[in-house]
């Protein structure tokens, strides 16, 4: 079983939906990270969690530290907020290094 | 204020070759992380390094790859003898020390590694 784990794996919507992807990890975090990919592109930090809620524009991060579960929320969503997100977390036993979840394929059509 | 630059994007190299892939760090950012990104799969963990320093290289594979970061100059991984199973994207990041409160973790855009 995967330290971290991420659902759905795909996820496709209509433009204007609403979306939440879902973050799960088994083992004691100092910090949990949301990032975006896009097809064949680099890696973007989107939010950077250890408590609470944290929102930038149409996004919103949340975490609850007791259920070991975060969620990535996108308000409005658009054809082009189309990429993969990926769930990371800082281990407390690892230091400062990240453990991936496999990711969710977001496709929003118009 | 450049972001973490990676080069080269892309990368060729025939099986038997070296492959030398750069990593220069954010300004200001002291800790460069190496993670691999193999072809439909998910991003593991690989080194990290201080300037001098490796501090943790439970992710690398025991032999043929190497990194360093030296005191001048960007960090190196280097992968010796190339085979066709290291084709993947390799990203870089960096961050400040890790005990600064709230510290960012940056990212570069990848070295996409084509064995042949």
């Amino acid at each position: 079983k995967n330290e971290v784990e991420q659902s759905p794996q795909n996820l496709t919507a209509q433009e204007g939906e609403f979306i939440t992807i879902n973050c799960s990890y088994s083992v004691g975090i100092s910090a949990l990270h949301w990032l975006q990919q896009h097809p064949g592109g680099g890696i973007v930090s989107l939010f950077m969690l250890s408590s609470g809620k944290k929102k930038h524009g149409r996004l919103i991060a949340t975490i609850n530290i007791q259920e070991k579960h975060s969620s990535l929320h996108i308000t409005a969503s658009h054809p082009r907020d189309s990429a993969v997100y990926i769930c990371a977390v800082r281990l407390r036993t690892s230091g400062s290094r990240l453990t991936f979840g496999e990711g969710t394929q977001l496709t929003v059509n118009p | 204020n450049a972001g973490v630059m990676q080069n080269p994007r892309h990368l060729v190299r025939r099986r038997g070759q070296e492959a030398r892939l750069r990593c220069s760090p954010m300004k200001g950012h002291s800790h460069v992380y190496w993670y691999r990104q193999l072809p439909e799969e998910g991003l593991k963990f690989m080194v990290y390094l201080q300037k001098e320093n490796i501090i943790d290289e439970s992710g690398m594979p025991k032999e043929r790859f190497s990194a360093e970061f030296p005191k001048e100059g960007p960090s190196i991984l280097r992968i010796q003898q190339v085979v066709r199973g290291d084709s993947a994207a390799y990203f870089c990041a960096s961050s400040p020390h890790y005990r600064y409160l709230g510290y960012g973790y940056t990212f570069g855009s990848g070295t996409r590694l084509t064995v042949v």
